[in-house]
């Protein structure tokens, strides 16, 4: 497989479940990155780890739980979500975390995430 | 915080040309990104700017001008296939990145 992968390609959950999402690239990046698409609104940053170590945490709710057990692999733990969390959620990643030079981020398709 | 500005939607004919504008207003500036973004995929990444000026990249152009705060990205002899959402995305002094709302573009026949 080539670029980022992205499973489930959709979820449907009730509030009181847990789940994960799941992320993996195949470039040799070593920055990855959890974003938040809803409808009509930009792009949301949620989480960026570098070098497996996380960077930026944008004042996300602790229901959202990342982790990256190496510089391939990308979770986002879900617990507890609201139907406002309803959203695709998009993985990303990138050479460099330190975004020097271009830093172009690879996308992967999402995961389209519905809360009942 | 960035405050990015694009068009929700435009519309064009195939074989015509669009442009798509972006204003942004940032605490300092360190690259403009634009996106592609066809339904229920992944945004794939068109063109880079970081200096004044036109970059050409085939059908696809891109435009900056750091003093105006502005950039558009041009689409010539435009296929059903350029049919998508365009992002248009600013890197910050921090070299934090921020995304516009989106251009979606429909091309009709």
């Amino acid at each position: 497989e080539t670029g980022v992968t992205q499973t489930p390609r959709h979820l449907v959950m009730g509030m009181t479940n847990k789940k994960s999402l799941k992320c993996e690239q195949h470039l040799g990046h070593n920055a990855m990155y959890w974003y938040k698409q809803s409808a009509k609104k930009p792009l949301e940053l949620m989480f960026v780890y570098s070098l497996e170590e996380r960077v930026e945490n944008n004042s996300v709710p602790s229901r959202f739980s990342p982790e990256c057990p190496n510089s391939s692999h990308l979770f986002l733990h879900l617990h507890t979500l609201q139907p406002e969390d309803s959203a695709l959620y998009l993985c990303a990643s990138s050479q460099d975390g330190s975004s020097s030079g271009a830093n172009v981020l690879t996308f992967g398709a999402g995961s389209r995430l519905t809360v009942l | 915080g960035q405050n990015i500005d694009q068009p929700t939607e435009m519309t064009a004919t195939e074989g015509a040309i669009v442009q798509i504008n972006c204003t942004y207003q940032t605490s300092g500036f360190n690259g403009l990104f634009w996106y592609q973004q066809h339904a229920g995929e992944a945004p794939t990444f068109l063109s880079y700017n970081v200096l004044d000026g036109l970059e050409e990249k085939g059908r696809f152009s891109s435009f900056l001008s750091r003093s105006k705060g502005y950039s558009y990205l041009l689409l010539k002899e435009l296929q059903m296939k350029d049919s998508a959402s365009y992002l248009c995305a600013v890197r910050d002094r921090d070299y934090k990145l921020s995304f516009g709302a989106g251009t979606t573009v429909t091309v009709r026949a």
